[in-house]
């Protein structure tokens, strides 16, 4: 089983500042990682896919990168709105599965 | 716009069935490519995922739940449903559900949160 492990549990940082979030997977996982925002009382948002993808309508100021094993989701200059907890994830096709890590905090 | 919306008890005794439903708007269940995905995520802690089914009925569970788990569809009503059986205060959690585009989890429902409580 992949468990997918993200750095800092929180990260403390302040409006305008950028923000660089880790997650490292157990295995080898290829660009087969997603990353989501989530505020209090909310839904996950999708923000990145295939490691590196926006998704649809999510501001430039989120990146990511990384294969293999170690991921990255940059923030360049951090938005009020842009405080929440931040999750990895990692999907395998067959069989089907995702596993989330376990959560970066981003606070001001 | 996409929409999902879970229904279903807020409160489940200890070792009974939580059933949930998740109905699709805006868009049909039957679409190419889309599975349709569970999550969970007890209180103050991490997501987990459940299972997902596609709209021909085709299931796939996580591991770790697969015994108790049971996903299935209904196109003619565009919605898809969870039944979790054996339920233990370890269940208590908000769940959702949300559209698995190739891998993505793009649209999501609102949640709705689940207390096993006698």
């Amino acid at each position: 089983e992949i468990v997918m492990t993200q750095s800092p549990a929180t990260l403390s940082v302040s409006p305008g500042e950028r923000a660089t979030l880790s997650c490292r997977a157990s295995q080898s996982v290829s660009s087969k990682v997603a990353w989501y925002q989530q505020k209090p009382g909310q839904a996950p948002r999708l923000l990145i896919y295939g490691a590196s993808a926006r998704a649809t309508g999510i501001p430039t100021r989120f990146s990511g990168s990384g294969s293999g094993t170690e991921f990255i989701l940059t923030i360049s200059s951090l938005q009020s709105e842009d405080f929440a907890v931040y999750f990895c994830q990692h999907y395998n096709d067959w069989p089907l599965m995702f596993t989330f890590g376990q959560g970066t905090r981003l606070e001001i | 716009q996409l929409q999902l919306q879970e229904s279903g008890p807020g409160l489940v005794k200890p070792s009974e069935t939580l059933s949930l439903s998740c109905t699709v708007s805006g868009g049909s269940i039957s679409g190419s490519s889309y599975y349709w995905g569970w999550i969970r995520q007890p209180p103050g802690k991490g997501l987990e995922w459940i299972g997902s089914v596609y709209s021909n009925g085709n299931t796939h569970y996580n591991p770790s739940l697969k015994s108790r788990v049971s996903i299935s569809v209904d196109t003619s009503k565009n919605h898809f449903s969870l039944r979790l059986t054996s339920v233990t205060a370890a269940d208590t959690a908000v769940y959702y559900c949300a559209r698995d585009l190739l891998r993505r989890l793009d649209f999501w429902g609102q949640g709705t949160p689940v207390t096993v409580s006698s």
